[in-house]
């Protein structure tokens, strides 16, 4: 494998549920994203983080809950969504971050809908 | 942080040059230009950066005036396959920014037969 990986690809869950999305990077990477897509609204940043530790979260809900067990993972779990949490979920990893670590490479993303 | 704003969408058609100019009236001193490109259902992928004139690569190239107040991406002979979103982002550079990437709305280009 090779690049960000982002499993599953496609999730429907209920209000009640939990799950998680993972996020995988073989690039060597010390920096991973989680951010969210949804229809017709630009990407939203929700959390980064730098050497396994959350430096950034912004204003997301405690209902998506992250993880990063390492510097190669990074989970988002997810428990009593709500209909408008439906979007693209999309992880990306970069070298570092700071100046001039503007290249972030992102996964396929996990579509999720939530019923 | 500054702010983008590029067309909607453009069509063109294959082996014609798009331009899309993305304007950023409040740049700061040490941000850089930078675009993504992304395809349906998938994540963005980034093309190209710059910080004044000229830089080109294999994918693009990136004119940006004296001024920075604006930016163009020009693609080269597009095909069918260069039709996506394409993402004019101002990256800060301070450390204590980290690495917030704001994502605008985009250009949603069309390349027609």
């Amino acid at each position: 494998e090779t690049g960000v990986t982002q499993t599953p690809r496609h999730l429907v869950m209920g209000m009640t549920n939990k799950k998680s999305l993972k996020c995988e990077q073989h690039l060597g990477h010390n920096a991973m994203y989680w951010y969210k897509q949804s229809a017709k609204k630009p990407l939203e940043l929700m959390f980064v983080y730098s050497l396994e530790e959350r430096v950034e979260n912004n204003s997301v809900p405690s209902r998506f809950s992250p993880e990063c067990p390492n510097s190669s993972h990074l989970f988002l779990h997810l428990h009593t969504l709500q209909p408008e949490d439906s979007a693209l979920y999309l992880c990306a990893s970069s070298q570092a971050i700071g100046a001039h670590n503007y290249e972030q490479y992102f996964g396929p993303g996990t579509r999720l809908t939530v019923t | 942080l500054a702010k983008t704003t590029q067309p909607i969408s453009m069509d063109s058609y294959e082996g014609q040059e798009v331009n899309i100019t993305c304007s950023h009236n409040n740049i700061a001193t040490n941000d850089y230009i930078t675009w993504y490109q992304q395809f349906p259902s998938q994540g963005p992928r980034f093309i190209i950066q710059g910080y004044k004139t000229k830089v080109t690569n294999e994918v693009a190239s990136l004119f940006i005036p004296a001024d920075r107040k604006s930016s163009t991406l020009s693609l080269p002979r597009v095909s069918l396959s260069d039709t996506a979103v394409y993402y004019c982002l101002v990256v800060p550079q301070a450390q204590a920014a980290g690495n917030k990437l704001t994502f605008g709305g985009g250009t949603r280009v069309l390349v027609k037969p």
